[in-house]
């Protein structure tokens, strides 16, 4: 069974940079499947999809957050990374990582973390 | 950015009650689109993907229907354990984008 697992600071000071880690486990981070993304939802709202990296390093990043985000593989330690810069109050959120089911960064989402609750604050 | 517009926010209906949500997407992502489940402190469940697919071990009361700009989730017979917010997501376009959510509650 494929289990997918945030880490990283719960707490960040505005204007400093978030990281996330999410570590695969049950699979091979390249055989189990060709796209992996992140997701995040502030409180009480609907999730948002930051971006999505394909197992041999190509990136999609959400628009939105293109010019602050870099998402990145480590196939040896069977993760991949979440870097989120500048952050300010509206970056609180709870952070997933997940794993498109199918041939596009798009794919229906079958795989997902527990999620890592980040708060910005000083 | 494809909008997806929920209605409504929030239900409340009995147990064995029918209930139905839908879902308008601001253009037209085909069968693109998917329906999450998500119960408090835990994350988004897929159960519905390609508009009308039940995911595997998703109990058949969960049915999805529509095309192009309008999609409906329905649960044939509530059940307590279907208290959570559900959530539809269209991914026709780059980036994937969700709705705002509907609460269910039981009665």
């Amino acid at each position: 069974q494929l289990q997918l697992q945030e880490s990283g600071p719960r707490l960040v000071k505005p204007s400093e940079t978030l990281s996330l880690v999410c570590t695969v486990s049950g699979g091979s981070i390249t055989s189990s499947s060709n796209f992996w993304a992140w997701i995040r939802q502030p409180p009480g709202k609907g999730p948002e999809w930051i971006g999505g990296i394909h197992r041999g390093g190509s990136i999609y990043y959400n628009p939105s957050l293109k010019s602050r985000v870099t998402i990145s593989i480590d196939t040896s330690k069977n993760q991949y990374s979440l870097k989120l810069t500048s952050v300010s109050a509206a970056d609180t959120a709870l952070y997933y990582c997940a794993r498109p089911s199918g041939h596009s960064y798009a794919s229906p989402l079958d795989y997902w973390g527990q999620g890592s609750l980040v708060t910005v604050s000083s | 950015d494809i909008q997806m517009t929920q209605s409504p926010s929030s239900l409340s209906a009995s147990v064995g009650d029918r209930v139905t949500i839908t879902c308008q997407a601001s253009q037209d992502i085909s069968t693109f689109l998917n329906w999450y489940q998500q119960k408090p402190g835990t994350a988004p469940n897929l159960l519905i993907y390609d508009a009308s697919n039940l995911q595997g071990g998703v109990p058949s009361r969960f049915t999805g229907s529509g095309s192009g700009t309008h999609f409906s989730l329905t649960i044939t017979s509530l059940r307590p354990e279907d208290v959570a917010t559900y959530y539809c997501q269209q991914y026709d376009n780059l980036p994937p984008t969700f709705g705002q959510g509907t609460k269910l509650e039981i009665k």
